[in-house]
């Protein structure tokens, strides 16, 4: 099974920063990885698909990238409403797989 | 507007077997694959198991698999977890979440249902 892993485990920010999130597969997916972003006591929210595809009505200011392997989240200016978990998601075998998420607090 | 509500959770012995249901509306059964998706208290989120449109492909997590069964009506466009031989380790918030086109991410998920396995 393919195993995902990211990187920070938590991560303090503040507002207006920049801030980058990596997530590892243990093996190729190619480009078969979404992000979501979830916030206390509710459902993920689909970010992007196919590591860099951004999800209609989703901030220009997230952006995804990466193949293979090594993924990446940037968040190019943070606004008070981007404090929350990310998890990145690969679909490249039916076996989906979550990262275990990534924590952004407020600095 | 896809609207994805899950019911049927609550408390159950260690054990014993539970049903959940996802009611959906605004989706194409046609085009679209169901998964149920959990995370326990504090954790993150786990894939549990998808559903082809049709219902004739399933997918398991190896947690999951042997004990619990997905599976769909499409006329009443319901998605439904069977879970068996439930452990305190199954406690979590159980989501459906819809993939269009069966595309491997999910665009719609559900508000999630508590499942608490407990003596």
């Amino acid at each position: 099974d393919i195993q995902m892993t990211q990187s920070p485990s938590t991560l303090s920010a503040s507002v207006g920063d920049r801030v980058t999130i990596t997530c590892r597969a243990s093996q190729s997916i190619s480009s078969w990885l979404a992000w979501y972003q979830q916030k206390p006591g509710k459902a993920p929210k689909l970010l992007i698909y196919k590591a860099s595809t951004l999800e209609s009505g989703v901030p220009s200011r997230f952006s995804g990238s990466g193949s293979g392997t090594e993924f990446t989240l940037t968040i190019s200016s943070l606004q008070p409403d981007d404090f929350a978990t990310y998890y990145c998601q690969q679909y490249n075998s039916y076996l989906y797989a979550f990262g275990q998420g990534t924590k952004l607090e407020i600095k | 507007q896809v609207h994805l509500v899950e019911s049927g959770g609550g408390v159950v012995q260690p054990g014993r077997s539970l049903r959940l249901s996802c009611a959906a509306s605004g989706v194409t059964p046609s085009r679209d694959a169901m998964n149920w998706v959990r995370q326990a208290p504090g954790k993150g989120l786990e894939w549990l198991a998808v559903i082809s449109y049709d219902g004739s492909l399933r997918y398991y997590a190896d947690s999951v698999k042997g004990r619990f069964t997905i599976s769909r009506d499409n006329s009443q466009n319901t998605l439904y977890l069977q879970m068996n031989s439930l452990s305190p380790e199954d406690s979590a918030v159980y989501y459906c979440a819809r993939d269009y086109g069966w595309t491997g991410y999910f665009n719609y998920w559900g508000q999630g249902t508590l499942v608490t396995v407990s003596s």
